[in-house]
């Protein structure tokens, strides 16, 4: 089972909402993954979480808030979005062995718009 | 610095048609993993294949082949006799090795196929 699930798959927020998107494995997996598709592009890393401590914020602004409460979820906390900010958002899990590069399996992702 | 290109940003073919989309990457390190992703109008980027750098042994699944040639730093996907189901948006990546229990993958702009009846 290689399964990774989103929720919601579509969200409309106004720039002062407070939301949530979640994401769900349980492949016993201990790398996952927030990325960010604006639409014709390819994903762009968000963060990534790794045996549940925050290991790459790749610059993303403190609008965006990750949190891992456990080894299966992961959330990603919005607050004062921009329209801008409007995407396809992705999570993506890995089982990693150390220094091997495992496979991202991915979920369905969240379509977001910010009006 | 990594990089994936594939310079090919549409094709469109017609069902039962061979269709080939390339990849070419550029890295420093003597090890490394290429990924192929396909992403359908859906959004799901789904898992198609994983290869090292020291495997260079091409691979068939059913329609799909892969060419992997180091000395040119291409991994090309090719489909055969595609089919209607195959259009999609595909993108090839590239990770590195490394320490930590996590990777990067640096994708290409991808290739959107459409395959028309």
């Amino acid at each position: 089972d290689t399964e990774v699930t989103q929720t919601p798959k579509h969200l409309v927020m106004g720039m002062t909402n407070k939301k949530s998107l979640k994401c769900e494995q349980h492949m016993g997996h201990r790398a996952m993954y927030w990325y960010k598709q604006k639409a014709k592009k390819p994903p762009e890393l968000m963060f990534v979480y790794s045996y549940e401590k925050l290991s790459i914020n790749e610059s993303v602004p403190s609008r965006f808030s990750p949190e891992c409460p456990n080894s299966s979820l992961l959330n990603l906390h919005l607050h004062a979005l921009q329209p801008e900010d409007s995407a396809l958002y992705l999570c993506a899990s890995s089982q990693e062995a150390s220094g091997v590069p495992d496979t991202q399996y991915f979920g369905p992702g969240t379509r977001l718009t910010v009006l | 610095a990594q990089k994936v290109t594939q310079a090919q940003t549409e094709i469109s073919v017609v069902e039962k048609e061979d269709v080939t989309l390339d990849c070419v990457y550029e890295t420093r390190d003597t090890t490394y993993y290429l990924f192929w992703y396909k992403q359908p109008p859906s959004g799901e980027l789904v898992f198609l294949i994983r290869r090292n750098s020291f495997d260079e042994q091409n691979e068939i699944s059913g329609r799909y082949s892969w060419n992997f040639q180091k000395s040119t730093s291409s991994f090309n996907f090719t489909i055969t006799a595609s089919q209607v189901v195959d259009s999609a948006v595909y993108f090839c990546a590239l990770s590195e090795a490394g320490s930590g229990g996590y990777n990067k993958l640096i994708f290409g702009a991808g290739t959107r196929l459409a395959v028309h009846p």
